[in-house]
């Protein structure tokens, strides 16, 4: 079974600085890993997409990296501002029988204080 | 391009009575799939439709039901409503039913039993 992993839950850091968030999967047999952004009480805006064949991907301010191998990626975060505050989730589709769904984390908080 | 919509946005009922929660997916999307998430938690998958056939389901109860439409819009139903059913439901729109694809969310629809 599918399980996911975040780390830190909560994170609080001052505006201007780099932070990287954590997510771990313990099956590495998986198509896809998405990273969402969730503002409080609100739905989940897709960041980034990594297809299983690659290694990173950015947009703007943020870079996820992927190591299937060994079940991990990484949420890259440079010059952190106020708005970036939220939870940020990850999630995994998995290869096989179960690639009709997204298996998530619970999610890392992230404050950013000014 | 509108993306993907639920209603209502909110909405309170009493345990016992029945509850239907609507989704639009992104023009062109024919894959509808539904996740409820509690408080603090991540989002758990419950049932996921690709051409209007169910292709996927997760461990929730028989009181919980859903139908895709010849529009592929979608609604999720629960019967019997207990206290813990109070979730944020999200509806995640996609390209393809499975296999290498992106997910796209609504903003979720509240529902509060009491």
């Amino acid at each position: 079974k599918q399980e996911v992993t975040q780390i830190p839950a909560a994170l609080s850091v001052p505006e201007g600085e780099n932070l990287v968030l954590n997510c771990s999967f313990t099956d590495s047999a998986i198509y896809n890993l998405q990273w969402f952004r969730q503002d409080p009480g609100k739905g989940l805006t897709s960041l980034l997409l990594i297809q299983s064949s690659q290694r990173e991907q950015t947009s703007g301010r943020l870079n996820a990296s992927l190591d299937k191998s060994s079940g991990r990626s990484t949420l890259y975060i440079a010059a952190s501002q106020p708005g970036d505050s939220a939870t940020y989730l990850c999630a995994v589709r998995e290869r096989g029988g179960s690639n009709y769904k997204l298996t998530f984390g619970k999610g890392t908080l992230l404050t950013v204080n000014p | 391009d509108a993306g993907v919509t639920q209603s209502p946005t909110h909405l309170i009922k009493t345990r016992g009575q029945q509850v239907t929660l609507r989704c639009s997916p992104i023009s062109g999307h024919k894959s509808v799939s539904w996740y409820q998430q509690v408080l603090g938690q991540g989002p758990q998958f419950i049932f996921q439709y690709y051409e209007k056939e169910e292709r996927g389901r997760g461990n929730f109860p028989d009181r919980f039901s859903a139908r895709q439409f010849p529009n592929y819009s979608s609604e999720l139903n629960v019967n019997a409503l207990l206290l813990g059913d109070s979730a944020l439901y999200l509806c995640a729109s996609s390209l393809q039913g499975m296999g290498n694809t992106e997910a796209f969310f609504g903003q979720g629809t509240r529902l509060t039993v009491v």
